[in-house]
Order: C-alpha cells, then structure tokens, then sequence
C-alpha cells in the first residue's frame, strides 16, 4: 500500500540559509500534519491542512510556513534557520472530517543546520 | 479539557515477560484511540486503532490494547517482550471530527536481555 512519502530525506543547511520539505499524503487522504522531532525529544505540532486550507497550528515559528497544494500535497517552508532548527520533521496524513482515521506518518525528513 | 496521559515515562522489562504500557485521556466524547510505536530515527508506526467497535483491540507484533470507558484507559499489553519491542510508545486520541490528534508525552520500553 501506498504511504506517505517525504523528501528529501535529508538536508544539510548553514545558519540563514532556506530550506523546504515535501510532503505526499496516502493517495484520497485530504489532511496533512507537520511535526517536528529534536533530539531526544517528543514530537511536536506545527501545523495542518485539510482541504487546503490551514486547519490548526501549533508551535510553529513565524519564520516557518506551509501550504497544501491542489494535489494534496504539503510543502513546509523555512527561512533564516537557526542551529535549534536541527531536528527530523515528520508529515502525517489522515482523512479529514473522519474521528476514526489514524495518522500515517513519513519516515521524516532530516534537516541538520551548521 | 482534551488530554491523554501517559502514566510511565519508562518502563523496562526482561525478554519473555509481559509488557503493560499505561494510557489515560481525557475527554467529553467518545474518542478514537491509537497507539504508535516509533523506533530511532524512524517514523510511527501505526500499532492498533480502537473506534468504537470490540473493546479489545489487537494489533501488530502481537500487541494489543483494551479500551475501558468507565476507567477512560486504553493500556497496551504484549504476553511477552522480545528484543526487537524496545522503542519509544505514543497513545495518540482523536476525540471529534476536526482534524485534532491529542498525543501523550510517550513511553520508552527498555527490554533487557
């Protein structure tokens, strides 16, 4: 079965530098969720999408934004990294409006900023 | 308010035994409730999904969790640990239709030998 597909896998970035991660959600699947993973640590919401438009919001940076496209895809953007930005961000999806569909993870993306 | 909670932080266990991984929520609906299983540098994995049906759920790798409404648990069990179970463990709930996962803190399962 098809499952949701994050790119690229791993990013290197310097310090200001930009950087922008794909997400393809489960084909039929509506919703997408970002998160994001430091070291050690819990994950954490940043934000989501149902239908295209921006469904909730999380611990998300000002210098971080997101969209989702007319084909379901996500793509999160982020400007001025800092070093603190090193972490593995993981997109979900889901079928919205659905209380019973569970969250299909990505396996992440790893974005390393020197 | 809508919460889950993960009682144990860390649980460890020796190889062959049981395993019980505690989860509670909080909630004025009936909640979905999903465990998640996330090895080192990987993505979660779907364990089980309980969504109003059987009570008890079973799940993969021989998991499985029973969903008690009057005690709002939903703890995850396995007769016997093996090596390859040690990872960190998510009780995820959705309690309504729009779009909103609760996740709790995790539970890292050490299994010693």
């Amino acid at each position: 079965a098809a499952g949701v597909i994050q790119s690229p896998r791993h990013l290197i970035k310097e310090k200001r530098e930009t950087a922008t991660l794909k997400c393809y959600p489960i084909p039929r699947h509506d919703t997408v969720y970002w998160y994001q993973q430091g070291p050690g640590q819990d994950p954490q919401f940043l934000i989501s999408f149902y239908e295209k438009m921006q469904s909730d919001k999380g611990s998300i940076p000002d210098r971080f934004s997101a969209q989702q496209f007319s084909d379901y895809h996500s793509e999160l953007n982020m400007s001025s990294l800092e070093l603190g930005d090193s972490a593995l961000y993981f997109c979900a999806s889901s079928l919205g409006g659905n209380q019973n569909s569970p969250l299909h993870f990505g396996n992440g993306t790893r974005l390393t900023v020197t | 308010a809508q919460s889950v909670t993960q009682l144990d932080s860390h649980v460890s266990v020796s190889e062959g035994t049981p395993v019980l991984l505690r989860c509670n929520y909080s909630s004025s609906y009936s909640p979905s409730l999903f465990w998640y299983v996330q090895h080192p540098n990987k993505g979660l994995q779907l364990l089980l999904k309980y969504t109003s049906a059987a009570t008890l759920v079973k799940g993969i790798n021989g998991f499985e969790a029973e969903f008690k409404k009057s005690e709002t648990s939903f703890h995850l069990t396995k007769p016997s640990a093996h090596m390859s179970d040690a990872a960190e463990y998510f009780c995820v709930a959705s309690l309504d239709n729009f779009n909103k996962f609760y996740f709790g803190s995790g539970t890292k399962l050490n299994v010693k030998p």
